[in-house]
């Protein structure tokens, strides 16, 4: 069956440092791959979208890589802040069209000072 | 520009009740879906729109029906509530196939069936 992991352990890391979370998918082969940021009590926010035939995207701050050999994509914050604190969730479109989409249950981020 | 949005923003039930959570959005986009969110479950899709009048089943239909009569509504109705359909429902939205597939969220509704 398709699987999406993101490691459940939440990620604390000091203020300045580069944040790195992991998704790692078994059993798609995705046409594109995306990251959101969840805060509580709130609604995804869509942060980056890599396509199958890109090997990374940045955009800020944020780096997103994706390795169709490895079913990996990793999510890079540099320079992360406490503002950055949140939980982070990786999604794949399901197979069909429609953006349907499959979501891993997401990484905890805390930047601490 | 508002967006997704959707209401009630809180909601109890009892078993056995009906009820229908609302879901608009005024970016004109043809598709648009609903998921649940469970602790430990990632979101789950629960049905999906690619257009007005097209509805579909998503990877966990049962108990929830859908209709998507105009472009902007996308109403997600619990036909006979269960203590099991506790959870937040979110609404998202989308451009179409061939342009920018980012999904816009709404701010969730968060049902308790007692």
């Amino acid at each position: 069956s398709q699987k999406i992991e993101q490691n459940s352990e939440a990620l604390n890391i000091q203020e300045g440092k580069t944040a790195t979370l992991t998704c790692n998918y078994t059993n798609y082969s995705p046409a594109y791959l995306q990251w959101y940021r969840q805060d509580p009590g709130r609604g995804p926010v869509f942060l980056l979208l890599i396509r199958e035939n890109e090997k990374e995207k940045r955009k800020e701050r944020l780096k997103v890589t994706f390795d169709t050999t490895l079913k990996q994509s990793l999510f890079h914050i540099t320079a992360s802040q406490p503002a950055d604190s949140a939980t982070y969730l990786c999604a794949l479109e399901v197979t069909g069209g429609g953006n349907k989409l499959t979501f891993g249950t997401g990484t905890q981020l805390k930047v601490e000072l | 520009n508002a967006g997704v949005t959707q209401t009630p923003k809180f909601q109890v039930l009892k078993t056995g009740q009906s009820m229908t959570l609302q879901c608009a959005q005024d970016m004109n986009h043809e598709y648009m879906s609903w998921y649940r969110q469970d602790p430990g479950m990632g979101l789950r899709l629960i049905h999906y729109s690619v257009g007005a009048g097209i509805t579909d089943q998503g990877e966990v239909p049962n108990g929830y029906n859908v209709s998507r009569s105009t472009t902007e509504d996308f109403p997600l109705r619990l036909l006979s509530a269960a203590p099991s359909q506790t959870s937040v429902y979110f609404c998202a939205s989308s451009y179409g196939e061939a342009l920018n597939t980012e999904a816009f969220f709404g701010q969730g509704t968060r049902l308790t069936v007692v």
